[in-house]
């Protein structure tokens, strides 16, 4: 059973850079019918996707945040990272990482991490 | 973006009788290889989304048969038969035709 486990602080400063680390495990992070994804949420409100990596390394970022984060893949961890710079407390929020099952088999969000919530304040 | 809208915001229903929710998207969702990649989330109180139904009316693995979920194009439904106690929570539609990915608002299902 593949699980996802999200790690990093919980409270970061106003301006700085946000890292935020998921670990797969029970599967690889490699198979090319899936992709990894960050949601967000901030507290009491909805979800939002922040943006995608493939196995390969390749990327979408959300446009609302495109100049500010950056999602990187480890396979040797079997892990994927985000990256979120400039930080103010509108990016207060529970931070997921997913899997998304790729468009030949569910095309959906079939596993989710636990979260972790992130709080920016001074 | 795709805009997704959900009606209605918030469900009282009353145990065993059925509930209905809508969503709405600004855009087709269907992909140019012939499916509609859109699915329905459930948010129970301090847990992570758990994927309810996918490719419009697909249920995933373990979930109940009195959730369903139907339409078409921009407008879809999840239906729940009867509800139970362990419904209560809220429900979110997800399009992931078009990145970036979207959300509807979520509908707060509660028992009257």
């Amino acid at each position: 059973q593949l699980q996802l486990q999200e790690s990093g602080p919980g409270l970061v400063k106003p301006s700085e850079t946000l890292s935020l680390t998921c670990t797969v495990s029970g599967g690889s992070i490699t198979n090319s019918d899936y992709y990894w994804i960050w949601i967000r949420q901030p507290p009491g409100k909805g979800l939002e996707c922040v943006g995608r990596i493939d196995y390969s390394g390749t990327t979408y970022y959300s446009p609302s945040l495109n100049s500010r984060i950056t999602l990187s893949l480890d396979a040797s961890e079997n892990q994927f990272s985000l990256r979120l710079s400039s930080l103010t407390a509108a990016d207060t929020a529970v931070y997921y990482c997913a899997r998304l099952a790729g468009w030949s088999v569910e095309g959906s969000f079939d596993i989710w991490g636990q979260g972790t919530m992130v709080t920016v304040s001074s | 973006d795709i805009v997704m809208t959900q009606t209605p915001l918030s469900s009282p229903v009353t145990l065993g009788q059925p509930a209905s929710i809508s969503c709405r998207s600004s855009q087709s969702l269907l992909n140019s290889d012939g499916n509609t990649y859109l699915s329905w989330l459930q948010q129970r109180p301090g847990q992570p989304p758990r994927l309810l139904i996918y490719k419009v009316s697909k249920r995933f693995s373990g979930v109940p048969e009195r959730f369903s979920g139907s339409g078409a194009g921009t407008d879809f439904t999840l239906k729940i038969s009867r509800v139970e106690a362990e419904d209560v929570g809220v429900y979110y539609c997800l399009q992931v035709t078009h990145f970036p990915f979207t959300f509807g608002q979520g509908t707060k299902l509660e028992i009257k």
